[in-house]
């Protein structure tokens, strides 16, 4: 089985604050995600990368940064922490191939930003 | 725009009842199709997919999904519903398009199940 890790299921940080989100996937493959979550929104694709070192803009990276340094790891890094960044973040993978785009989910990391 | 739509914010069924959760999406071809659930606090689990081929397909925990192309939707279903099926389902689309990668998700259908 897949197996996607993040590394906090619940954080509380203070505005300003620089916040690491971890993400780490066990199947060599290509496509990581971030997404946030938020009631009535659904899910909103924050990056993705499809290699190591490349990354792409979703649909709302602002306030947002990344980084893949290993194949299998996918960071997210707030900046400055602000309060409108409370959220569920979500991480995801997927092979990369033409026939096998699914994607597999983590557990998801809460965010607090007092 | 390409969009996917979940036009239930809730919906609540019996135990034992049947179910259909709908989902419309606008592309302009055939994307690759999905639906997930989430339980509380947890991430997304895949429940079946449909890329090409039978517009029918089934999934796990007894879900199946039929793809129309004339009506762009992609419904979910399932003949009997439990209380464990109480959950978040989400909807979505897949496209590659210009060498670039687009997920989108609905905003997904809460299910209450009475006992």
């Amino acid at each position: 089985d897949v197996k996607v890790t993040q590394s906090s299921r619940y954080l509380v940080k203070r505005t300003g604050e620089k916040v690491f989100l971890e993400c780490v996937q066990d199947m060599d493959h290509e496509n990581m995600f971030w997404y946030r979550q938020d009631p009535g929104l659904g899910l909103r694709l924050i990056y993705f990368s499809y290699d190591v070192k490349m990354k792409e803009k979703g649909d709302i990276p602002e306030g947002y940064s990344v980084s893949r340094e290993k194949k299998e790891r996918f960071s997210l890094i707030l900046e400055s922490a602000s309060t409108n960044q409370t959220s569920m973040y979500l991480c995801a993978s997927s092979p990369g191939t033409a026939d096998q785009e699914t994607q597999y989910f983590g557990p998801g990391t809460r965010l607090l930003v007092l | 725009a390409q969009s996917v739509t979940q036009p239930d914010i809730h919906i609540t069924v019996s135990e034992g009842a049947s179910l259909e959760l709908r989902c419309n999406y606008s592309y302009g071809a055939t994307p690759y199709l999905f639906w997930y659930v989430q339980s509380p606090g947890q991430g997304l689990q895949l429940l079946l997919k449909y890329f090409s081929g039978d517009t029918l397909v089934q999934g796990i925990k007894g879900f199946e999904a039929e793809f129309k192309r004339s009506q762009s939707s992609f419904n979910l279903r399932k003949p009997s519903v439990h209380w464990s099926d109480a959950a978040e389902y989400f909807c979505a689309v897949f496209r590659r398009t210009s060498g670039t990668y687009k997920y989108i998700f609905g905003t997904g259908t809460r299910l209450k199940v009475l006992a």
